[in-house]
C-alpha cells in the first residue's frame, strides 16, 4: 500500500482481557518496529523485525507483550492480561533497507477500562 | 543504553518568529533523523542526516548534524501556526541495539497565547 496501515485506529478493552494489533507495513520494506506512546510521551521501543533475522524483543516491558511476523509482511503485536498501564497509542513503522527514515502508521490507541 | 536528551521539552512560538531545538547524546550516531507528530499521527519524517557537519534544509527547515557525531539541532524560520505539533529527534547506528533507532522525547511547540 501506499503508506503504514495500522489496525484498529482505537480499541477500548477491559483488563484482563488480551488485545491484537495489526500493521501492514509499506510492500517491500524489509525493517518493522513497534513503538509505543503514552499521553504526551515520546517514543518507547519495543520490537524490532529485520527481514528474516531474528527479532530485536529488547524493549517489551514483559512477558505479556508479544509480536510476529511472516517474512516480511503484515506484524501482530499482542497483549495478554491486558492492564491500565498498558493504555498508550501503538505505533508501527516500517522501512526500505532498516537504514533509512522509517514511515510511521497513524497508530493504534488503546484503552484498558 | 544509548540515550538522547532533547530540548526544550516544549516552547511556545509567535507567527514570524524562529524556532532552534536540538538533541545531544552520550555517544556517537551514523544518522540523524528529525519526525514531526502532529495530534492522533504518527510521526512524519523531515530531514534527515547522514554526515557530521551536514547541513541540509527542507523549506523552512534546516537541521545540522554535528561534528562530534553526539549532537544535532533543527531550526524553523519564520513560524506559522501549522508548525505546532511535537518534533522529536532520533539517532540511528547500523547494528546497535534498540533496533538502531533511539528517539528523544519530543519538544512540543505551542501557538503563544
Amino acid at each position: 500500500g501506499a503508506g503504514v496501515s495500522q489496525s484498529p485506529s482505537n480499541k477500548v478493552t477491559e483488563k484482563g482481557k488480551d488485545v491484537e494489533l495489526r500493521c501492514d507495513p509499506i510492500s517491500g520494506h524489509t525493517a518493522l518496529y513497534w513503538y509505543r506512546q503514552r499521553l504526551g510521551q515520546g517514543l518507547e521501543f519495543l520490537i524490532y523485525f529485520q527481514g528474516n533475522s531474528a527479532p530485536d524483543k529488547s524493549g517489551l516491558p514483559s512477558d505479556r507483550f508479544s509480536a510476529e511476523r511472516t517474512g516480511e509482511s503484515v506484524s501482530t503485536l499482542t497483549i495478554q492480561r491486558t492492564q491500565q498501564e498498558d493504555s498508550a497509542v501503538y505505533l508501527c513503522a516500517s522501512s526500505r533497507t532498516g537504514g533509512n527514515g522509517y514511515t510511521f502508521g497513524s497508530g493504534t490507541r488503546l484503552t484498558v477500562v | 543504553g544509548q540515550q538522547l536528551n532533547q530540548s526544550p521539552q516544549s516552547m511556545f512560538i509567535q507567527e514570524g518568529e524562529d524556532v532552534s531545538m536540538n538533541c545531544t547524546s552520550s555517544s556517537i550516531f551514523n544518522t540523524w533523523l528529525w519526525y514531526k507528530q502532529d495530534p492522533g499521527e504518527g510521526p512524519v519524517l523531515l530531514i534527515a542526516l547522514y554526515k557530521a557537519g551536514e547541513l541540509t534544509s527542507n523549506g523552512r527547515l534546516t537541521a545540522q548534524f554535528g561534528i562530534t557525531r553526539k549532537d544535532s539541532f533543527l531550526n524553523i524560520s519564520a513560524s506559522i501556526p501549522s508548525d505546532v505539533g511535537i518534533y522529536f529527534c532520533a539517532g540511528m547506528n547500523y547494528g546497535g541495539s534498540q533496533g538502531n533507532l533511539i528517539f528523544g522525547k519530543g519538544t512540543k511547540l505551542s501557538v503563544k497565547p
